[in-house]
């Protein structure tokens, strides 16, 4: 089966640090790069990091650029988002997603279905 | 930074109506534009790619026009199952940004 799981969230801290995971299957995972995109509760989609599939390229939103790192394994089919300096504004339920491409330079057609982060005190 | 922003905000229609959604780009983009559907507590979903091409499974009634910095959704004939918000995105290059969404419900 054709997927993303993605797990890590969960209630942290301002100014603590979080680990996201999303493991693939079901496909060739080295092939392809990969985003993370967050959601706000009751807002739109926010575009976060991009991965290249060899992992020898990374974007990412200036709004999380220096404290957010994006890495991959590809020997475990597995995509990282390491969250740190969290910040209230950074609530939001994370996905990973497939782009057609191996550069990330394509529509995302393939979706995990998120895992919730929540920066409280 | 190139920014997306779609129009309107929100519409209700009824079903069987042709419905309309615009995202425009502050730069042109060529047709490097993606549409995708987000309905209630569920996770986006592709339906248009590359302004026009219509991801595979989305029914013929979807359908996406445009280049450059002018792009349109259509739902030719609004079913309920189409209730939920409709997202375009950038992704020719950093940032892949998305528009505001549009909601759409049944009148």
């Amino acid at each position: 089966q054709v997927q993303l799981v993605e797990s890590g969230g969960g209630v942290v801290q301002p100014g603590r640090s979080l680990r996201l995971s999303c493991a693939a299957s079901g496909f060739t995972f080295s092939v392809y790069g990969i985003h993370w995109v967050r959601q706000a509760p009751g807002k739109g989609l926010d575009w976060v990091a991009v991965i290249w599939y060899d992992g020898s390229n990374k974007d990412y939103a200036d709004s999380v650029k220096g404290r957010f790192t994006i890495s991959r394994d590809n020997s475990k089919n597995t995509l990282y988002l390491q969250m740190n300096g969290l910040r209230a504004e950074d609530t939001a339920v994370y996905y990973c997603a497939r782009a057609e491409s191996s550069s990330g330079s394509n529509a995302f057609a393939l979706w995990g279905q998120g895992t919730m982060v929540t920066v409280s005190s | 930074d190139i920014q997306m922003t779609q129009s309107p905000s929100s519409l209700s229609a009824s079903v069987g109506d042709r419905v309309t959604i615009t995202c425009r780009a502050s730069q042109g983009i060529t047709n490097y534009l993606a549409w995708y559907q987000q309905k209630p507590g569920k996770v986006p979903r592709l339906l248009i790619y590359g302004a026009s091409t219509l991801q595979s499974g989305v029914p013929s009634r979807f359908s996406g026009t445009g280049s450059g910095t002018d792009f349109t959704l259509t739902i030719s004939s609004l079913q309920p199952e189409d209730v939920a918000t409709y997202y375009c995105q950038k992704y020719n290059s950093a940032p892949w940004t998305f528009g505001q969404g549009t909601k759409v419900e049944i009148k």
